[in-house]
């Protein structure tokens, strides 16, 4: 079965910190699918990045970040200078792979970022 | 841009009376899933179509949902009676399937917000 966690709930920081959210999956599955969501306020999931389980390169794109470590069955996400409009409950999901058909998306309990001034 | 249409965005029903949500996916996109997020959780899969076929209605509680897809383009869930466990984010989601690559990122729309009375 598969499982994504979350540990932490909720982050506070002061704009401009930098903030890692943290993300480890359970699969046993050797072809799988890592997502991260963003959610604000409005309640419409934004997607933000898609890995495959055999693509362990780091991606970054502007502030945002991403370490994918299969060793320790980790998948998380940086944000460098956070600013207020990150604030959002960020999801992390996992789907499987070669199944036939699309597969749905197993998520996280979310990790909620507060940003500040 | 493109983007996954659901309507209404909120809904005030009271226990027992019938509901139902409509969601139009991104045009082309085969794949279409309904999910449910509880508050403070993450959303999670009720039921998935392939075109007009259910591919996964595993955690669809049949005795009160239903979902229906006929064309393989807009899609009907409905729940008979309704129960205030029910209250919930409704969020219908959409990807593109291309050949070879079955776990295309999903988008989704901005949900239906139900609060049952």
């Amino acid at each position: 079965a598969q499982k994504v966690t979350q540990a932490q709930t909720e982050i506070s920081v002061v704009e401009k910190e930098d903030v890692t959210l943290d993300c480890v999956y359970e699969t046993r599955d050797t072809t799988y699918y890592l997502f991260w969501y963003k959610q604000p306020p409005s309640g419409e999931l934004v997607f933000l990045i898609r890995r495959n389980s055999f693509d362990e390169q780091n991606e970054i794109s502007g502030r945002y970040s991403w370490n994918f470590q299969k060793s320790t069955s980790s998948f998380n996400f940086t944000i460098t200078a956070s600013q207020v409009v990150d604030s959002a409950v960020y999801f992390c999901a996992l789907s499987e792979g070669n199944t036939g058909t699309a597969s749905k998306l197993t998520f996280g309990t979310g990790t909620r970022l507060q940003v500040t001034l | 841009e493109a983007e996954v249409a659901q309507s209404p965005r909120y809904k005030i029903t009271e226990k027992s009376q019938a509901v139902a949500f409509w969601c139009d996916p991104i045009s082309g996109h085969a794949t279409l899933y309904w999910y449910r997020q509880i508050l403070g959780q993450g959303p999670e899969l009720l039921v998935q179509f392939q075109d007009e076929s259910v591919v996964d209605d595993s955690q669809l509680p049949k005795d009160r949902f239903s979902a229906e897809r006929l064309k393989g383009v807009d899609s009907t869930l409905k729940i008979q009676p309704a129960e205030l466990g029910d209250s919930a984010m409704y969020l219908c989601a959409s990807s593109l399937v291309r050949l070879g690559d079955m776990n295309t990122e999903a988008f989704f729309g901005q949900g239906t917000r139900l609060t049952v009375v």
